[in-house]
């Protein structure tokens, strides 16, 4: 079975400062990794997805996470923590052998990381 | 507007009560789900459907029923409303029929369900 966990409920930074958040993932097969961010009172959107093109991935708003095979992780990195980032994080996972009714993709979801960015 | 659309986005009912959240996609994407989501817990799978009149059960199904008689519609309704189901609920939906494709989810905003 595929799984996520992410490490630190709970991150806060400086604005300015290196973010970096954590995900190591549990797979018997070569997965699909997510990271989504939720702002209060809003659904889930996608940050970035990594799909075995390339490693590093970039995504929106100044974001990259990179998968690392030996290590099974994909974390979540900005160089520069901006105000704006606040929000929760949400890795997930996706592979072959969690299939659901009708041959779909199945994600699985961290329990997430709420980030502060502090002034 | 095109997207995934839930409602209400704010919901308070009394125990024993049913009650049943909407959500409406515009992308005919095949699948669809439903989640709930409790702090400490993330994301719980409640029911998906892979297409009309085809759904399944997630991780926590108990106490809630889904229908899905048109693509663009999938209703959670929970028979008999407890406290314990208190929780912000979201609908996604995915265009992928395809084992391991690499599509995402895409959300709707939620619906603060508040039982009392």
């Amino acid at each position: 079975a595929q799984s996520v966990t992410q490490l630190g409920s709970h991150v806060s930074v400086s604005e300015g400062a290196l973010v970096l958040l954590r995900c190591n993932y549990s797979s018997s097969v070569p997965p699909y990794l997510f990271w989504y961010v939720q702002y209060p009172n809003q659904g889930l959107q996608l940050l970035l997805k990594y799909t075995s093109a390339a490693t590093l991935v970039k995504g929106i708003n100044g974001f990259e996470a990179e998968f690392k095979k030996s290590e099974t992780s994909f974390h979540l990195t900005k160089p520069s923590a901006h105000m704006s980032d606040a929000a929760e994080y949400f890795c997930a996972v996706s592979a072959s052998t969690t299939i659901l009714t009708g041959g779909g993709n199945k994600l699985t979801f961290g329990t997430g990381t709420q980030l502060k960015v502090e002034l | 507007d095109a997207g995934i659309t839930q409602s209400p986005r704010y919901k308070i009912t009394e125990t024993g009560r049913q009650v049943t959240l909407m959500c409406h996609q515009t992308w005919s994407h095949s699948y669809m789900f439903w989640y709930r989501q409790d702090l400490g817990h993330g994301l719980r799978l409640i029911y998906y459907s892979a297409a009309a009149d085809i759904t399944d059960k997630g991780e926590v199904p108990d106490g809630y029923v889904v229908s899905r008689s048109k693509t663009e519609n999938f209703p959670l309704t929970l028979e008999s409303a407890t406290r314990s189901q208190t929780s912000v609920y979201f609908c996604a939906s995915s265009e992928s029929a395809r084992t391991g494709d690499s599509y995402g989810y895409t959300f709707g905003s939620g619906t603060r369900l508040t039982v009392v």
